[in-house]
């Protein structure tokens, strides 16, 4: 099955500043790949995805880039502000298993200011 | 804007008693999934369900797991009897046909404590 590896685990940046978080995928077959941004005892809120034909998606500060060929994509969020702080995680869907979200091990965002 | 609802926000329980999960899906979506959370881990797939089916499950998803659509709106997932292994945040999720339309929403998610 999918297996979905993410990484940093935790990443504390500046106010204003970027921050990257990667993701690897193992299923050549999937096909769609969303991020999430998780609040303290909140559910996991969609915030941008990123379809297998499509290389690079844009929604204001923040952009996904996905690589099929190396089988990895991820998250950039610009000019960063604290209540971007929250886990993010990474999933990978499609291919062999239909629909199932197969996510990331998280990465704790921190931002200060 | 709809959105998936869940009750209770908080189940105690004591280990071998069973427990229901409830799940209110966006009304028209025809996907429904569980997913589970243990604290400060990541959020893992138990169960897909379509049709009034099972389409697809985990290897976490064993013999003491049970979902069901009793009706229109619901659907529910049982756990015969509970371990304390099974602590943990349980979100309910739905989608319309993957096919055109991988999103899913999230529900709030329910608090299990198993004691």
């Amino acid at each position: 099955g999918e297996n979905v590896e993410q990484h940093p685990s935790t990443l504390s940046v500046q106010e204003g500043d970027s921050a990257v978080i990667k993701c690897t995928y193992s299923d050549s077959a999937s096909n769609y790949f969303p991020w999430y941004k998780q609040e303290l005892g909140k559910r996991p809120q969609l915030i941008i995805d990123i379809r297998s034909n499509v290389g690079e998606k844009k929604d204001q500060r923040i952009a996904v880039t996905l690589n099929k060929t190396a089988k990895h994509f991820s998250l950039h969020i610009t000019e960063t502000q604290p209540e971007d702080s929250a886990v993010y995680f990474c999933a990978a869907a499609g291919g062999t298993s239909y629909g199932k979200l197969t996510f990331g091990q998280g990465t704790i965002l921190t931002v200060h200011p | 804007e709809p959105e998936v609802t869940q009750t209770p926000s908080h189940q105690v329980t004591q280990m071998g008693q069973e427990v229901i999960l409830r799940c209110v899906p966006i009304s028209n979506h025809l996907y429904f999934y569980w997913y589970r959370q243990i604290l400060g881990q990541k959020v893992e797939f138990l169960v897909s369900f379509y049709n009034n089916e099972i389409s697809e499950k985990s290897e976490i998803f064993d013999d003491q797991f049970s979902v069901e659509r009793p009706d229109g709106s619901n659907f529910t997932l049982k756990i015969r009897s509970t371990k304390l292994e099974d602590s943990a945040m349980y979100f309910c999720a739905s989608s319309e046909d993957p096919a055109l339309n991988y999103e899913q929403y999230f529900g709030p998610g329910t608090r299990l404590t198993v004691t």
